[in-house]
């Protein structure tokens, strides 16, 4: 069973728009970890950020914000005035607290972001 | 720093032939993946590795055989190469998990063909 959901294939943006990405999961834990990560055009794997299930503070960091809601089970990105260099695939990953660390990702978002 | 190193980062096979993409880490990380990215099915884990010497299966190890002889290295092997292991593989490296979940370092990627 899919436990992570990224349901945007594709958004295109024009630069200096805000986009923001849509991750769903699904966890029987109660403790858990989710993150999103950035993969360029280069193809390497980049994080991005972290955030723990017993935290639910929303915070900004630079241009990015993540929104995360236990009552919805999501964990929403935003990149803030998009620029070109923000193209890439998004991706959203849960790692649940006895899962010797292992990830599942969502099939990733792809962000076109045009001048 | 070189993080996670793969090798070869290319390679072009023909059905049925055997291949190993190495996977080396100098971050003493204890904890070791490897994952397939093929579109719209984001990365899902093969093998991965909480120790030397230890290896386990994760969502999709048919076809695949893995090693963990030294706490550096986690190997990838195909034995017989079939047209549906064309796929970028990914191997990834953390902590040991304590109380948070750590941060997974990838490799930069190894683009796999069988024709």
């Amino acid at each position: 069973a899919q436990k992570v959901t990224q349901a945007q294939t594709e958004i295109s943006v024009v630069e200096k728009e805000d986009v923001t990405l849509d991750c769903v999961y699904e966890t029987r834990d109660t403790t858990y970890y989710l993150f999103w990560y950035k993969q360029p055009p280069s193809g390497e794997l980049v994080f991005l950020i972290r955030r723990n299930s017993f935290d639910e503070q929303n915070e900004i960091s630079g241009r990015y914000s993540w929104n995360f809601q236990k009552s919805t089970s999501s964990f929403n990105f935003t990149i803030t005035a998009s620029q070109v260099v923000d193209s890439a695939v998004y991706f959203c990953a849960l790692s649940e607290d006895d899962s010797w660390g292992k990830f599942q990702f969502g099939a990733g978002t792809q962000v076109v972001v045009t001048p | 720093n070189a993080g996670v190193t793969q090798t070869p980062k290319f390679r072009v096979l023909k059905t049925g032939q055997s291949m190993t993409l190495l996977c080396a880490q100098d971050m003493n990380h204890e904890y070791m993946y490897w994952y397939r990215q093929d579109p719209g099915m984001g990365l899902r884990l093969i093998h991965y590795s909480v120790g030397e010497g230890t290896t386990a299966k994760g969502e999709v190890p048919d076809g695949y055989n893995v090693s963990r002889l030294k706490k550096q290295n986690f190997l990838l092997g195909l034995e017989s190469a079939a047209p549906s292991q064309t796929s970028v593989y990914f191997c990834a490296s953390s902590r040991r998990q304590s109380s948070r979940a750590n941060v997974l370092t990838f490799g930069a990627g190894s683009r796999l063909t069988v024709l």
